[in-house]
């Protein structure tokens, strides 16, 4: 399995603000994810990172509200833009290869106010 | 897309007793079925997976059985602990649907000890 780390943990943050979520992973994968947990529920992918391209965005999540950046094959950024409180989860990014296991990283818990 | 219903929602058990926790996936191409343990505060830890070719994986106390016909699998914890307290996550990995992982609402394991 791998190890990986987000940055930061937690936050709280007000509204109209942006906050960048970053992801290490300590070797090279292929695929990594970010996915959003709200309060008491399950998770939900918010896009695929593509390493030297566009992320891949699920239905319901746009580019503009959650830039994704992955310039490596060992880190990825996800950006919450212009918050609101309904943006207030557990945002988690996981790593692995192609149709095989993921891996999750320990989440960073943000609040909106 | 695919659909992973997951039941019950709360179980608790006291300790020593077995936990059963089941799920159903709407999608027959599916062909990979993790389950994620998580805790308070924690990300999801994979904590055991099954593929379309096997019935049934053990490890240790834990166990995955897999009916493909009927489309369910079943998450199985044998001599239950306090530790083993925490939310149980099951997934669906749709062969047809790039790499990803649809997940089940959860299940709030509690271990009385």
């Amino acid at each position: 399995s791998a190890v990986i780390s987000q940055k930061p943990s937690r936050d709280i943050c007000q509204r109209g603000t942006s906050l960048t979520i970053q992801c290490q992973v300590d070797s090279q994968v292929t695929m990594m994810f970010w996915y959003r947990q709200q309060p008491g529920q399950s998770l939900t992918l918010i896009a695929t990172a593509n390493q030297g391209s566009e992320a891949t965005y699920e239905s319901g999540f746009v580019i503009d509200k959650f830039p994704i950046s992955r310039p490596n094959l060992t880190f990825s950024t996800l950006t919450v833009s212009n918050m609101s409180p309904e943006d207030s989860s557990i945002y988690l990014c996981s790593v692995g290869f192609w149709q095989e296991t993921q891996y999750f990283g320990p989440g960073t818990r943000l609040l909106v106010l | 897309g695919e659909n992973v219903e997951q039941h019950p929602s709360t179980l608790s058990v006291q300790e020593g007793d077995s936990a059963v926790i089941k799920c159903t996936y709407s999608d027959s191409a599916s062909n990979y079925f993790p389950w994620y343990k998580q805790e308070l505060g924690k990300g999801p830890q994979l904590i055991i997976d099954i593929r379309s070719n096997v019935g049934e994986k053990k490890d240790q106390r834990i166990a995955v059985t897999l009916n493909k016909t009927a489309k369910h699998f079943s998450l199985h914890i044998t001599e239950t602990q306090p530790e083993d307290s925490a939310v149980y996550f099951c997934a669906s990995l749709g062969e047809a649907g790039a790499n990803n992982l649809f997940f089940g609402t959860g299940t709030r394991l509690t271990v009385i000890p």
